[in-house]
């Protein structure tokens, strides 16, 4: 059973219209992450919540930004995406972060645009 | 800044045979590490994490060892089959933030 969930898989949008991923999870984790992944690159975090406190990375550019209303949701919201947005995203969970608890993956949402 | 780097970046193997993935990093003040398994067009399957005060983890055919004062990790995987082949991701988690810092992977393929 699949224990954290993104929807969709594919998301196909516009150049410049806004667009939200979604992530959904079924642990109870405390810690929500999204990262980005370009094609045969690292992933690269792009922001975490800890509860309700949001992390924003340094180089995370200013078009991406998060929701999380509630413990089980998370959405990656991409303001005006340009093509160089078409990447995998990642979501991820941890139950907190003590340096035992691994991160849990989602399946991933490929975003292309047109 | 850490950065982490796999080698080699793709490998090729007959089934059966036992094989190491490098991962090396450059801060050691790691949290943990942890290796991931990501097939194509999917998301990222975490197969061992490594704390930062261990040497090593197993789980099934897989061996995972760390070494960090010379800032280095080996996944083994013995009597290798074509259902391992993907991608393999080592990530370090630096100090005592959350953000993972990941490698950019291994390619395996191996062959009947």
């Amino acid at each position: 059973d699949a224990m954290v969930i993104q929807n969709p898989r594919y998301q196909v949008t516009q150049f410049g219209k806004p667009v939200t991923l979604s992530c959904s999870q079924t642990l109870n984790h405390n810690v929500m992450y999204w990262y980005q992944q370009k094609s045969s690159q690292a992933p690269k975090l792009l922001f975490h919540y800890y509860d309700k406190d949001f992390n924003n990375e340094a180089d995370t550019p200013d078009n991406f930004q998060s929701r999380r209303p509630n413990t089980s949701f998370c959405f990656l919201d991409i303001r005006s995406p340009g093509l160089g947005d078409a990447a995998m995203y990642l979501c991820a969970t941890s139950r907190d972060s003590t340096e035992h608890q691994p991160q849990h993956f989602g399946d991933g949402t490929r975003l292309s645009i047109l | 800044k850490q950065e982490v780097t796999q080698i080699p970046a793709a490998l090729s193997v007959p089934e059966g045979e036992n094989l190491v993935l490098n991962c090396s990093f450059t801060d050691s003040a790691i949290y943990n590490l942890q290796w991931f398994r990501q097939d194509p067009g999917k998301g990222l399957t975490s197969l061992l994490l490594i704390q930062s005060s261990q040497r090593e983890q197993t789980s099934g055919r897989l061996n995972a060892s760390l070494d960090k004062s010379s800032g280095r990790s080996t996944l083994y995987i013995a009597a290798s089959q074509p259902g391992d082949s993907a991608t393999y991701l080592c990530a370090v988690r630096t100090g005592g933030g959350n953000k993972l810092t990941f490698g950019t992977g291994t390619q395996l393929k191996v062959e009947l």
